[in-house]
């Protein structure tokens, strides 16, 4: 397996655009994860799904991000509009379900910078 | 609530040196406890892990024991490289349901020659 893949590995925007950050997670894992890791703030998890289903949210920041998973295969984030203060590393993870040992395997990360 | 400390860093050592990063958590009940490494550029990846009181984790040279008395998984290695150059996280997940990992705020780690 590839692994979690996220795509693009770097994003350099204006303020005031749209961003949107891509993820293909592990084929067969039922969980997935948005994580922001900044040097302030370290590694925040976002938003999570089961199932395609968003479970916790709470982490988005603000209205302006927004997460969809409309398959199994596929799960977007969107920042609109982009601050500046949301360049940061954008990981997605996923793991399944089994047991609460079960690791989560991370993609290599969306570096976004917001000029 | 759930959270795990891990010490400050960053951290830097010669070649050979012994290393501790230590690590501690809270929990409401038995998680399962993990060592992430994140190398410059990359994502993080899954070092070691134990999921039960007095089990050691190793993987590398890394060790680290689940202490549920002291509430602590402290990571070790008796020789570092230039190699082990990173970052590393201690994460736990909770056993009660399936649930996210929860990650302390990362040791950044220096091994010079």
């Amino acid at each position: 397996d590839a692994g979690v893949i996220q795509s693009p590995r770097h994003e350099v925007t204006e303020m005031g655009q749209e961003v949107t950050l891509r993820c293909k997670p592990i084929s067969g894992h039922d969980y997935l994860f948005w994580y922001r890791q900044t040097m302030m703030r370290g590694l925040e998890l976002l938003i999570y799904f089961n199932n395609n289903v968003p479970i916790d949210d709470s982490g988005m920041p603000e209205d302006r991000f927004s997460a969809k998973m409309p398959n199994a295969s596929f799960s977007t984030l969107k920042i609109q509009p982009s601050e500046p203060r949301d360049s940061a590393v954008y990981f997605c993870a996923s793991s399944a379900s089994y047991r609460g040992d079960t690791e989560a395997f991370f993609g290599q990360g969306t570096r976004l910078t917001v000029v | 609530g759930n959270s795990v400390t891990q010490m400050e860093g960053p951290v830097t050592l010669s070649e050979e040196a012994f290393l501790t990063i230590n690590c501690t958590y809270t929990a409401t009940g038995y998680p399962s406890l993990f060592w992430y490494v994140q190398y410059p550029g990359e994502g993080l990846q899954l070092l070691l892990k134990a999921t039960k009181a007095d089990d050691k984790g190793s993987n590398k040279g890394f060790e680290a024991t689940y202490r549920k008395e002291t509430t602590s998984f402290h990571l070790e290695k008796g020789s570092v490289q230039v190699s082990d150059s990173a970052v590393y996280f201690c994460a736990l997940r909770p056993n009660s349901g399936n649930t996210p990992l929860v990650f302390g705020k990362g040791t950044r780690l220096s091994v010079i020659a």
